[in-house]
């Protein structure tokens, strides 16, 4: 069975710091890993997918990595700001159509 | 560009009661999905569908039932609720099996 793992659950830092968020799975059979953030009382939002085939994607100051032999992923926040102050989670796909949820990451990025 | 649409946004059922969620996209997307998010167990699939007309058991199905009549809505039944339904429920819509997932802002529902 799948299981995917965030951690630390909670993560406080100064504004400016550059961060790194981890994601471990534990089948590295996923077809793609996606990265989401969550604001209090919101929904999801997708941030970053990589497919199985890719090593990296990158949007602004964020990058994520896939590393599926060792299943791992990281999503790296450059220059945090406290707007980034968020819950991030991470998503294997498994199978053609299941996504498998971490329970996510509390950033808090204080000025 | 309203995206997926969840109504309602709030709700507060006696157990027993019935209601149906609604998720709205107007993405055109094919795959649709019901979400439950708790404290400490994260996000779990209850039910979804790969195009109009079909649906599909994901992991916590018992308790609910769902139709995709249309390709744009897909709705969540409860018929009767139970308090261990309390929770925040979750639609998302996506294209295709590779694309990104897209979620509405979710129904907090509290069942007493």
């Amino acid at each position: 069975k799948q299981e995917v793992t965030q951690i630390p659950a909670a993560l406080s830092v100064p504004e400016g710091e550059n961060l790194v968020l981890n994601c471990s799975f534990t089948d590295s059979a996923i077809y793609n890993l996606q990265w989401f953030r969550q604001d209090p009382g919101k929904g999801l939002t997708s941030l970053l997918l990589i497919q199985s085939s890719q090593r990296e994607q990158t949007s602004g100051r964020l990058n994520a990595s896939l590393d599926k032999s060792s299943g791992r992923s990281t999503l790296y926040i450059a220059a945090s700001q406290p707007g980034d102050s968020a819950t991030y989670l991470c998503a294997v796909r498994r199978g053609t159509d299941k996504l498998i949820f971490g329970t996510g990451t509390r950033l808090q990025v204080f000025p | 560009n309203a995206g997926v649409t969840q109504t309602p946004k709030f709700r507060v059922l006696k157990t027993g009661q019935s209601m149906t969620l609604l998720c709205a996209q107007d993405m055109n997307h094919e795959y649709m999905y019901w979400y439950r998010q708790d404290p400490g167990m994260g996000l779990r699939l209850i039910h979804y569908s790969v195009g109009e007309g079909t649906t599909a058991k994901g992991e916590v199905p018992d308790g609910y039932n769902v139709s995709r009549l249309k390709k744009q809505n897909f709705l969540l039944g409860l018929e009767s609720a139970a308090p261990s339904q309390t929770s925040v429920y979750f639609c998302a819509s996506r294209r295709g099996s590779d694309s990104p997932l897209h979620f509405g802002n979710g129904t907090r529902l509290t069942v007493t």
